[in-house]
């Protein structure tokens, strides 16, 4: 099964340009994942999904701030010109036949 | 636009059955493109998925092992809304519970329940 691992927190100025790793396990670097954000006190939000190959795929909504690429067993998410709203945690989220959706730990975001 | 919004108790008791509602506006529970999922998060557990209901010319069920015993998902189609009933629970599943859709991605959330199993 996949296993999604994430650094736990994460820190970058107002209006500079911050990118989140999540790195899938051996064996499934060509799994699709989905990016979400939880602001505090918010339930979950979809951001994208980000495919083997660095194509990314936004939901409604989104801010043209927020991208996504990969390389390897890495999917990225790269957020430009950060907002005070943009602290948050982001998560990542894979599926998989047998155990269906499976999260990253998540990381924190910190705007200073 | 498709909205979730969640109801049910948020204070449960040891051993007794915890049960939420998830009803749905602006797409269907009977979507033959969707599926309705139970998801939760905790201090401890992070972010789990538990389980789903899901029509595809008839109603079909996937659950997480961890809770496979204890779970049942439900559509109810005269009220477009879905149900988790978690049964057995210990102060471990302490937790905000969360409904969602998946399409090809998860891409919407309720706005979360948050449920206490104490005494």
């Amino acid at each position: 099964q996949p296993v999604l691992t994430q650094s736990s927190s994460a820190s970058a100025s107002l209006g500079s340009s911050v990118r989140l790793t999540c790195t899938l396990s051996s064996g499934h670097s060509s799994y699709i994942i989905l990016w979400h954000q939880q602001q505090p006190g918010k339930a979950p939000r979809y951001l994208m999904k980000v495919d083997g190959s660095g194509r990314y795929n936004k939901g409604s909504g989104v801010p043209d701030r927020f991208s996504g690429s990969s390389s390897g067993a890495d999917r990225y998410l790269t957020i430009s010109n950060l907002q005070s709203e943009d602290e948050a945690d982001y998560y990542c989220e894979t599926w998989d036949s047998n155990t269906f959706w499976v999260f990253g730990g998540g990381t924190k975001l910190t705007v200073l | 636009q498709v909205q979730l919004q969640q109801s049910g108790p948020g204070l449960v008791k040891p051993s007794q059955t915890l049960s939420l509602t998830c009803a749905i506006s602006g797409d269907s529970v009977s979507s033959n493109s969707a599926a309705w999922n139970w998801i939760r998060q905790s201090p401890s557990r992070g972010l789990e998925w538990l389980g789903r209901t899901y029509y595809r010319s008839k109603w079909y069920n996937d659950y997480a092992v961890s809770v496979k015993s204890r779970i049942s998902i439900n559509p109810d189609t005269s009220k477009n809304q879905f149900s988790l009933q978690l049964n057995s629970v210990t102060p471990e599943d302490t937790a905000v519970y969360y409904c969602a859709r998946s399409r090809t991605d998860l891409d919407l959330w309720g706005p979360g329940t948050m449920v206490t199993v104490s005494s």
